[in-house]
């Protein structure tokens, strides 16, 4: 079973707190993606890891936004802090030769 | 850097063929992929293809052009269920994945 669990599945919190989004590979798994969503901006790849290391965290927006894997099996995203324009879908996906997402976590910060 | 091109919509009527274009550039390419989102879901996989011509899955069938960096996603007999949004992806080497902005699919009856 190659699925993917997130959360909180939705999530609204106001500016200035922080945020903690989760993602759980089912089976485990050594190749994990954050992405983010927003109709202006699309499918924006966040960081991503192997081995449980992060390869490339180019498109972390700025240092409010920190991940972590320390296992196979578990995933961090957080913002701290929060801000109006962090609202948008965060997708865990993980990878072999194609992707599985999760369901996501909608953020609303208010 | 990364970057891939494809229509922002296309419709067509139900029983139609439809093809979805996805130019792109990367370094270390390794293959495209594509990918079927619905409104309030999360994408899901369709194709893959890292070697050049034709890959047919069902209804849907996936190409590349390796040489013209270049793919499409042809999805035959449309049915209504058919509207999603459409993205094309690459993967290069190194694993990165990164997606096009997604062609947004209008099948109507």
């Amino acid at each position: 079973d190659a699925g993917v669990i997130q959360s909180p599945r939705h999530e609204v919190t106001e500016m200035g707190q922080e945020v903690t989004l989760r993602c759980k590979p089912i089976s485990g798994h050594n190749s994990l993606f954050w992405y983010r969503q927003t109709m202006m901006r699309g499918l924006e790849l966040l960081i991503y890891f192997n081995n449980n290391v992060p390869i490339d965290d180019s498109g972390m927006p700025e240092d409010r936004f920190s991940a972590k894997m320390p296992n196979a099996s578990f995933s961090t995203l957080k913002i701290q802090p929060s801000e109006p324009r962090d609202s948008a879908v965060y997708f865990c996906a993980i990878r072999d030769r194609e992707a599985f997402f999760g369901q996501g976590t909608r953020l609303t910060v208010v | 850097g990364q970057s891939l091109e494809q229509p922002s919509e296309v419709t067509a009527v139900e029983g139609a063929i439809v093809q979805i274009n996805c130019t792109y550039q990367t370094s270390g390419f390794y293959g495209l992929s594509w990918y079927q989102q619905h409104d309030g879901g999360a994408p899901t996989f369709l194709s893959y293809n890292a070697l050049d011509g034709l890959e047919e899955t069902g209804r849907f069938s996936s190409f590349l052009s390796r040489s013209d960096s270049y793919g499409y996603l042809l999805l035959q007999e449309l049915q209504m269920k058919d509207s999603a949004s459409y993205f094309c992806a690459v993967q290069n080497q190194g694993g990165k994945l990164i997606f096009g902005q997604g062609t947004e699919l209008s099948v109507k009856p």
